[in-house]
């Protein structure tokens, strides 16, 4: 079975410090996409990265990167430099071959950045 | 370019009642997507359409159903509604067609069940 495992239920962290918010995921394909996406207020789910299970490269993205590790089977995200815009629920997902749209989310972390 | 639309935004129900949801895709999407989310929780899968067709299912019950339109925008039914149906429920839209695997949500339609 697939599941995805997002510990950290709420962090809070102060304007301009760097925060990690941590994904483990268990599946047995051994073709997978991995996901990270943001939930404002408004509620709209907003697509930040995807990653396939053959690409371990780590990446960056302005303030955000993501660490891919197949060994630990985890996928964390982290925000350089927090801004209060940041503020958001961050969801981990998986998915299995691609095309598909059965997405497996974490129960998500809210981050609040204050001030 | 109008993103993922959903209607309506707000709906209240009780128990027993149908509700139907209604969701225009992303311009250029021609599969569908729904997902349930309660309070606190990650969205759930809840089926996919494509071609009209449903293609894919989650655990949901029957009294859960969907249709798609030629024009791609699809409806979610939910029959006899429980308590335990309040939550946001989710359109997401994508081009099957050279797959970016990047699904685009709607806003949702929040249905609280009395």
């Amino acid at each position: 079975a697939q599941k995805v495992t997002q510990a950290q239920t709420e962090i809070s962290v102060v304007e301009k410090e760097d925060v990690t918010l941590d994904c483990v995921y268990e599946t047995r394909d051994t073709t997978y996409y991995l996901f990270w996406y943001k939930q404002p207020p408004s509620g709209e789910l907003v697509f930040l990265i995807r990653r396939n299970s053959f690409d371990e490269q780590n990446e960056i993205s302005g303030r955000y990167s993501w660490n891919f590790q197949k060994s630990t089977s985890s996928f964390n995200f982290t925000i350089t430099a927090s801004q209060v815009v940041d503020s958001a629920v961050y969801f981990c997902a998986l998915s299995g071959r691609r095309g598909t749209y059965k997405y497996i989310f974490g129960t998500g972390t809210r981050l609040k950045v204050l001030a | 370019d109008a993103g993922v639309t959903q209607s309506p935004t707000h709906l209240i129900k009780t128990r027993g009642q149908q509700v139907t949801l209604r969701c225009s895709p992303k311009s250029g999407h021609d599969t569908v997507s729904w997902y349930q989310q309660a309070l606190g929780q990650g969205p759930q899968f809840i089926f996919q359409y494509y071609e009209e067709e449903e293609r894919q299912r989650g655990n949901f019950p029957d009294r859960f159903s969907g249709h798609q339109f030629p024009n791609y925008s699809s409806e979610l039914n939910v029959n006899a509604l429980l308590l335990g149906d309040s939550a946001l429920y989710l359109c997401a839209s994508a081009r099957l067609a050279g797959d970016t695997g990047e699904l685009f949500f709607g806003e949702g339609s929040r249905l609280t069940v009395l």
